[in-house]
């Protein structure tokens, strides 16, 4: 199965700063991952599919990039509510698998 | 509005059965894909498979081939998930999720599972 490994593990920063995390595939998953937002106690939320679309309501200052093995998910001014886990997964090749997952706390 | 409602927390003993359930509403709950995914306690995701409720294919990942059984009653628009023999390992949240026209953006609560003697 395609592994997916996020970095970093844990990013700590302040509101207003542009967040960039990073997810690498064992092997090309072309633009077929999706990036999800998780906060504690709520089910995973979509944000992005094909690398780089958001989904319905996603504000603008989150984005997608890349493609095959190297993909890029950034989040331009952190707001308060942003503070969570990311997780990125492929859904290129089955079984679908998803990353370890970045946390992004508050400085 | 699109909506997949999970049934409650369940507390179970090694050995037992369960089945789940997650009743869809808002859509056409035939034509769209559902999947089942677990969360074990401080971890990430992991798909476990997805079953058409239309007519009833599934797909399951090699990691759950075998261990559990997912199904769909289109008569009262709900999908499920059952053990036949839970294990303490099986203690994780489950959720559901639609596969909208691009991607799986509905998911349920949660249903919560634990397994303990």
């Amino acid at each position: 199965e395609i592994v997916m490994t996020q970095s970093p593990a844990t990013l700590t920063v302040s509101p207003g700063e542009r967040v960039t995390l990073s997810c690498r595939a064992s092997q090309s998953v072309s633009i077929n991952l999706a990036w999800y937002q998780q906060k504690p106690g709520q089910a995973p939320r979509l944000l992005i599919y094909a690398a780089s679309i958001r989904a319905t309501g996603i504000p603008a200052r989150f984005s997608g990039s890349g493609s095959g093995t190297d993909l890029t998910f950034t989040i331009t001014s952190l707001q308060s509510e942003d503070f969570a886990v990311y997780y990125c997964q492929q859904y290129n090749t089955w079984p679908w698998t998803f990353g370890q997952g970045t946390k992004v706390e508050i400085k | 509005e699109v909506q997949l409602v999970q049934s409650g927390a369940e507390v179970k003993k090694p050995g037992e059965s369960l089945k789940i359930s997650c009743k869809g509403s808002g859509y056409n709950f035939t034509k769209s894909w559902i999947a089942w995914v677990r969360q074990m306690p401080g971890k990430g995701p992991e798909w476990m498979g997805i079953i058409y409720p239309g007519d009833s294919e599934t797909r399951y990942s090699p990691s759950f081939q075998g261990q559990v059984t997912m199904s769909a009653d289109t008569s009262i628009n709900t999908a499920f998930l059952q053990w036949s023999s839970l294990k303490a390992s099986d203690t994780a949240m489950y959720y559901c999720a639609r596969r909208g026209n691009f991607w799986y953006d509905n998911w349920g609560q949660g249903t919560l599972v634990t397994v303990s003697s």
